[in-house]
């Protein structure tokens, strides 16, 4: 009874190549986040989505599209790979931006 | 803008000894802060939390925080550190004037010696 699941836990790929991270909750939350650390372990929000709907989209480049199909679901695409890419990936879910609650993460190595 | 500051990049203590892991924080509006843990290979867990009310904050293993307004921060101690609780640690404040996004400090990892 996982609360916020992520899948795949690692992912390495080619640069270039198109990906995606799926994400889901089973809290009941409204309000789903996408968060990226880095190597360095330095965590920082990309997106956020309440009721289906983005409300945080920080500077990200617009090869990343996050895509919520419905409120306990988020899911990652990433298009055309980049080595900078290579990070770990955590989802993260909350009810009305209260206490978050994280995913297990997704370690994407870029080759 | 608000922003978190942990002072320290690695603590390392012995085991049974105190644990006191720094966090300042800087906001304009009353904070809500949060303390997490990441052990190696696995996502953040909830420690505690400070949203209003009693300034001295329990938290899981152990752990508690307390929030001094006039210090602009949020340390956290344990009295006895123990083998388990090597990780790293995150100090993090709510900002809900920009979606209720968590902004992080950059993280102490805690190291303890038998």
């Amino acid at each position: 009874d996982t609360a916020v699941s992520q899948t795949p836990k690692y992912l390495v790929t080619q640069m270039g190549n198109d990906k995606s991270i799926k994400c889901e909750q089973n809290l009941g939350h409204d309000t789903m986040y996408w968060y990226k650390q880095d190597s360095k372990k330095f965590l920082k929000i990309m997106f956020s989505y309440n009721n289906k709907e983005l409300i945080i989209n920080e500077t990200v480049p617009n090869r990343f599209s996050p895509k919520s199909p419905d409120k306990a679901h988020l899911n990652l695409h990433i298009n055309s790979l980049e080595l900078g890419d290579s990070a770990v990936y955590f989802c993260a879910s909350s009810h009305n931006a209260d206490t978050q609650y994280f995913g297990p993460g997704t370690r994407l190595t870029v080759l | 803008a608000q922003s978190v500051t942990q002072l320290g990049s690695h603590v390392s203590v012995s085991e049974g000894a105190l644990v006191l892991l720094r966090c300042n924080y800087s906001s304009s509006v009353p904070p809500y802060l949060f303390w997490y843990v990441q052990y190696p290979n696995q996502g953040l867990q909830l420690l505690l939390k400070y949203t209003t009310g009693a300034t001295l904050v329990k938290g899981i293993n152990g752990f508690e925080a307390e929030f001094k307004k006039s210090e602009t921060s949020f340390h956290l101690t344990k009295p006895s550190a123990h083998m388990s609780d090597a990780a790293e640690y995150f100090c993090a404040v709510i900002s809900y004037n920009q979606g209720g996004k968590l902004i992080f400090g950059q993280g102490t990892e805690l190291s303890v010696k038998p």
